[in-house]
């Protein structure tokens, strides 16, 4: 569903849980994805990335998965916890473009204890 | 110490008036880039610069001009502030092209 106000997606999640993060990338040449996370008040935060001659990466309790047949990325949070509240960006490199990122909506994540 | 700085952290200003944003990076880094994020926490591209040259320009008013005077540096100025540019400006930096990001926390921009 959506957060009101902030026209986010949501998702809400028990503590201990594993979440699933989804995005849908808008250009077929884009060859570099970004996964970022966003606390409240702060600036973006680096979490994993991956090229687009892998489809699998795994982070510490993070995995990126990258379809690019149907243009999906998703980021899997291995034992959710609470420190991992907040608004989750996907970014592509824009079909190609060596300096530019595009970000994607966001999601906001609810860890509930 | 903080990788990517700005400040202020906070500005509040009146509609017309001329504002700066200053960045600094201590990583090193070649390519700099401002950041525009909306009320809906939307992320948009303003400017990117690689070795203090001008790489993109994403269609932004001409009121907004940044400016490089090293590679570690990239400041906003804005002229003639508009209600319409309240909003978090984020600075960041990385390698290069296709490279990761890393953001400073933000200013946030406050027009009256």
């Amino acid at each position: 569903g959506e957060s009101v106000g902030l026209h986010l997606p949501t998702l809400s999640v028990q503590e201990g849980d594993n979440s699933i993060i989804n995005c849908a990338y808008s250009n077929s040449a884009s060859d570099y994805f970004i996964w970022y996370k966003q606390e409240s008040g702060k600036g973006p935060q680096f979490i994993i990335d991956i090229r687009s001659n892998m489809d699998k990466r795994q982070g510490q309790r993070v995995t990126v998965l990258l379809n690019k047949t149907v243009k999906h990325l998703s980021l899997q949070i291995a034992a959710t916890q609470p420190g991992d509240s907040a608004v989750y960006f996907c970014a592509e490199n824009s079909g190609g473009s060596n300096y530019k990122l595009t970000f994607g909506k966001g999601t906001l994540l609810t860890v509930n204890p | 110490d903080t990788a990517v700085s700005q400040t202020p952290k906070y500005l509040v200003t009146q509609m017309g008036n001329d504002k700066s944003i200053k960045c600094e990076q201590n990583l090193g880094h070649d390519t700099m880039y401002w950041y525009k994020q909306d009320s809906k926490k939307f992320l948009k591209i303003m400017f990117s610069y690689n070795n203090k040259e001008l790489i993109i320009n994403e269609t932004v008013p001409n009121r907004f001009s940044p400016k490089s005077p090293d590679k570690a540096h990239l400041n906003l100025h804005i002229n003639s502030l508009e209600l319409g540019d309240s909003a978090v400006y984020f600075c960041a930096s990385s390698y290069g092209g296709n490279e990761k990001l890393f953001f400073g926390s933000g200013t946030q921009l406050s027009v009256l």
